[in-house]
């Protein structure tokens, strides 16, 4: 089985300030790892995924996330932090069933930034 | 281009009441899921289709839910019986994959609220 955890529901930064969201996974099979951010009312939107293609995934926004085998993680970082990034994240895995891949969720980590 | 759509965006429905949700999936996108998302947690899957073909549900909570897509385009997702426990975020999300492919970019809809009285 295939899962996701993802460590702090609440992490807050000051404008221009680093940001780190945690996420470690537990899979049996090399894993693909996926973050997404949702902002209030609206749909996710995604920032980035792993493939296996290369450890270092730069996505939208500014956002990367380092692929870790030998730690089980998938943390998101941004240099800077902006009061627009102030959205909730989710960091999701795919667990193969049937010949699709459903995502499977953590319980996402709100990112709250002050000025 | 138009993303996946909902509708409606927020329902209220009295304990009892059957409610059904719609997804229009972004045009040409083969895969359509549904999920749920509670209040403070993560989405959960609840099926799968491809095509018109309903391929997994081993999501949904109980043999009051159930989802269609006739014709391999919209889906809609049907409630009977609404208890509060239903009350959640359902997201629908599509993507363009016709094989088994894991890198495959899930584009979801705004979500339609529903509460349960």
């Amino acid at each position: 089985a295939q899962s996701v955890t993802q460590l702090g529901s609440h992490v807050s930064v000051s404008e221009g300030a680093l940001v780190l969201l945690r996420c470690n996974y537990s899979s049996s099979v090399p894993p693909y790892l996926f973050w997404y951010v949702q902002y209030p009312n609206q749909g996710l939107q995604l920032l980035l995924k792993y493939t296996s293609a290369a450890t270092l995934v730069k996505g939208i926004n500014g956002f990367e996330a380092e692929f870790k085998k030998s730690e089980t993680s998938f943390h998101l970082t941004k240099p800077s932090a902006h009061m627009s990034d102030a959205a909730e994240y989710f960091c999701a895995v795919t667990r193969m069933n049937t010949g699709f891949q459903k995502l499977v969720f953590g319980t996402g980590t709100r990112l709250l930034v002050s000025p | 281009g138009a993303g996946v759509s909902q509708s409606p965006r927020y329902k209220v429905a009295k304990r009892g009441q059957d409610v059904a949700l719609r997804c229009d999936p972004i045009s040409g996108h083969v895969s359509l899921f549904w999920y749920q998302q509670a209040l403070g947690q993560g989405p959960e899957f609840l099926t799968y289709f491809q095509n018109e073909a309903q391929l997994d549900k081993s999501g949904l909570p109980s043999d009051r839910f159930f989802a269609e897509r006739p014709e391999g385009s919209v889906s809609t997702l049907k409630i009977q019986r609404t208890q509060q426990e239903d009350s959640a975020v359902y997201l629908c999300a599509s993507s363009l994959a016709r094989l088994k492919q894991g890198t495959d970019t899930q584009y979801f809809g705004p979500g339609t609220r529903l509460t349960v009285l």
